[in-house]
This record gives C-alpha cells, sequence and structure tokens, in this order.
C-alpha cells in the first residue's frame, strides 16, 4: 500500500516550457488535491477534485490546469512554466464519508525549479 | 473569510521543556481542525485532527490539542519536547471539500 505518490521529485524546466505533474493514491479516495508551498506561505490549494472526472478551482489556480480522468490519479499541468512557479506541491487524497473521513494524505511532494 | 493564523514563524525550546503552538482561525461553521507536522524535506503528517465531541483531542508522539470554541482557537500542545520534534507544524481548517493551511511555525529545540 503506497498511499500518495508524486512523480517526479524534482524538476527543471526553462521559462515557457511544459510538464505535467503525476499524483497517484492506492486508497479509492474520491478527493483529491493539489496544493503549492512557497517559503512563508503554507499549503495553498491549486485545484481540487471530488470525484473522477471532475475538477475545480483552488485558490491560486491561474497558470495550471488538471484532469482526472481516473480516479486513481490526478494530474497537474503546466503549460507555459513561469519563474513564479518554482515551488514545491504537494498532492493529497482524501476518503469521502468514512472511518478517516476528512483526513487528508499527502504525497512526498514535487521540487519543481523555473529557470 | 475563512483564514487560518498562526502568529508563531519560529519558536525555539529547550529539550525536555513544554510547548504550545497557536492557531486560530475563521470559518462560518463548525470546522474540522487539523494539526500536521513537516520535517525537512517531507511530506505532510497528520498529528491529530477534531471533528466534533471532546474538545481536548489526543495525537500521534504525545502532542494534544484543544478546540475553544470561544476564542476560535486550536492551540497544540506537548509536555516535554524531543529533540526530533524539531519540524515545521501547520494548522489547517477544513469543510466539505476544501481546506485552508496556516503559514506554519518553525519549531527548534535546542538539547
Amino acid at each position: 500500500n503506497a498511499g500518495v505518490t508524486q512523480t517526479p521529485k524534482f524538476r527543471v524546466l526553462k521559462t515557457g516550457q511544459s510538464m505535467t505533474l503525476l499524483c497517484a493514491q492506492d486508497m479509492n479516495h474520491e478527493y483529491m488535491y493539489w496544493y503549492r508551498q512557497d517559503p512563508g506561505m503554507g499549503l495553498r490549494l491549486i485545484h481540487y477534485s471530488v470525484g473522477e472526472g471532475t475538477t475545480a478551482k483552488g485558490e491560486v489556480p491561474d497558470g495550471y490546469n488538471v484532469s482526472r480522468l481516473k480516479k486513481q490519479n490526478f494530474l497537474l499541468g503546466l503549460e507555459s512554466a513561469a519563474p513564479s512557479q518554482t515551488s514545491v506541491y504537494f498532492c493529497a487524497s482524501r476518503s469521502s464519508p468514512g472511518p478517516s473521513y476528512g483526513t487528508q494524505y499527502f504525497g512526498p511532494g514535487t521540487r519543481l525549479l523555473v529557470l | 473569510a475563512q483564514s487560518v493564523t498562526q502568529p508563531d514563524i519560529h519558536i525555539t525550546v529547550s529539550e525536555g521543556a513544554s510547548l504550545e503552538l497557536r492557531c486560530n482561525y475563521s470559518y462560518g461553521a463548525t470546522p474540522y481542525l487539523f494539526w500536521y507536522v513537516q520535517s525537512p524535506g517531507q511530506g505532510l503528517q497528520l498529528l491529530l485532527k477534531y471533528f466534533s465531541g471532546d474538545t481536548l483531542v489526543q495525537g500521534i508522539k504525545g502532542f494534544e490539542a484543544e478546540f475553544k470554541r470561544s476564542q476560535s482557537s486550536f492551540n497544540l500542545r506537548k509536555p516535554s519536547v524531543h529533540w526530533s520534534d524539531a519540524a515545521e507544524y501547520f494548522c489547517a481548517v477544513g469543510g466539505t471539500y476544501k481546506y485552508i493551511f496556516g503559514t506554519g511555525t518553525r519549531l527548534k529545540v535546542l538539547a
């Protein structure tokens, strides 16, 4: 049982390049989240999904797109990377009503550097 | 507006001393409240959570937190800090779908 995994762990991009971050969970969770973490700012929600085929905007969605084609996967895309998107990205998942309702489980993070 | 405030950016305590990390929130309904810990270069690990019931909740690693509705607070406490507790601590408030995190408190433990 791997929990929440993220690919890649680290990536360097040049301004204007695109990339996709992959989040996978094996807990059959309905809800999935993408956050970015910047020094002194805590975690800020980028996008989230409440089920397969659904996505919604969070606090800082601009410059990012997401897709949830399969229940276990949540992809975060950067179409044209900017230096302001240099950050650590965390994926999280949580179950819908159940014993651990409300608790988010986090992946290990992806460190992204945009030059 | 919904928000979470952790007023202390850094806290330094001696090993064996007691610890209290502050968290205040603004939320329209009864929130779900969480404390997470993050060690350097790691993801976030849940310490404890409050959904309802007893306002004093126990978590892992000897931590506890008390929900005080009248003060909109959910402070984290530990009676005796260990060197391994040095990390960053995040308070979070959640509703049906979304969560809001505080900016974190970095704990340093002196030997």
